[in-house]
């Protein structure tokens, strides 16, 4: 049972462009959450989705980002007009079960904006 | 708000044990314990529910003590793949996320 597929796994965007993280969950598991971490910092709630629905955005910025997660196809965060403090390791994990259910992390994309 | 983890870093010799602690000021449903060593994904190593349970995995156990929301992590024995940042994540009744605690390093020498 392959793991949680994050990709790219690296990416490096100038300053006003878009960036496009992909995210692809466990077999089975239909719901994703989507974490960032800042270098030597724990890790922060950006967002939580179940197919098709935004269920929680309440850690993600109100401007230039946004979620989806479609019925077919990987999860996706879009940073738009990306700055250097965006500059971060973002992960994914997703969950069979949801609310008390144990989450499984990809390998995480790290974001650096030049 | 952010759980408390205690203490921020230790150093152990290969055989010491540690126990790493995270407390919440908010009443909590379930706290799950992670594992990450540098550059890479955080790791599941457990979940604990509200109930006061206590689980163990080899030489890695935990407890919950859900009256005074803390968990604690408990490492016997330690190796040396021991080594890397400990995070616990507290889940609310509110549910929908995982609030994190700023990490423990932990670093075991041989």
């Amino acid at each position: 049972n392959a793991g949680v597929m994050q990709n790219p796994r690296h990416l490096v965007r100038r300053r006003g462009q878009e960036a496009r993280l992909r995210c692809s969950p466990m077999k089975g598991h239909s719901h994703v959450y989507w974490y960032r971490q800042l270098p030597e910092e724990g890790l922060k709630f950006m967002v939580y989705l179940q197919k098709e629905n935004i269920i929680d955005e309440s850690g993600m910025p109100k401007e230039r980002f946004s979620a989806e997660f479609p019925k077919e196809g990987p999860s996706i965060l879009r940073i738009q007009q990306v700055v250097r403090g965006d500059s971060a390791a973002y992960f994914c994990a997703s969950s069979p079960t949801g609310f008390g259910g144990e989450q499984y992390f990809g390998p995480g994309t790290r974001l650096t904006v030049t | 708000q952010q759980p408390v983890q205690s203490p921020q870093a230790v150093i152990l010799r290969e055989g010491e044990d540690a126990v790493i602690n995270c407390s919440s000021s908010k009443a909590l449903y379930s706290v799950h314990w992670y594992r990450q060593k540098h550059g890479e994904a955080p790791v599941f190593l457990m979940i604990l529910l509200k109930g006061g349970e206590q689980k163990g995995h080899e030489k890695i156990s935990a407890s919950f003590n859900e009256k005074k929301q803390q968990s604690s992590l408990y490492l016997t024995a330690s190796q040396l793949s021991y080594s890397g940042t400990y995070f616990c994540g507290t889940e609310n009744n509110a549910g929908n996320m995982l609030t994190f605690g700023g990490g423990t390093r932990l670093m075991v020498k041989p």
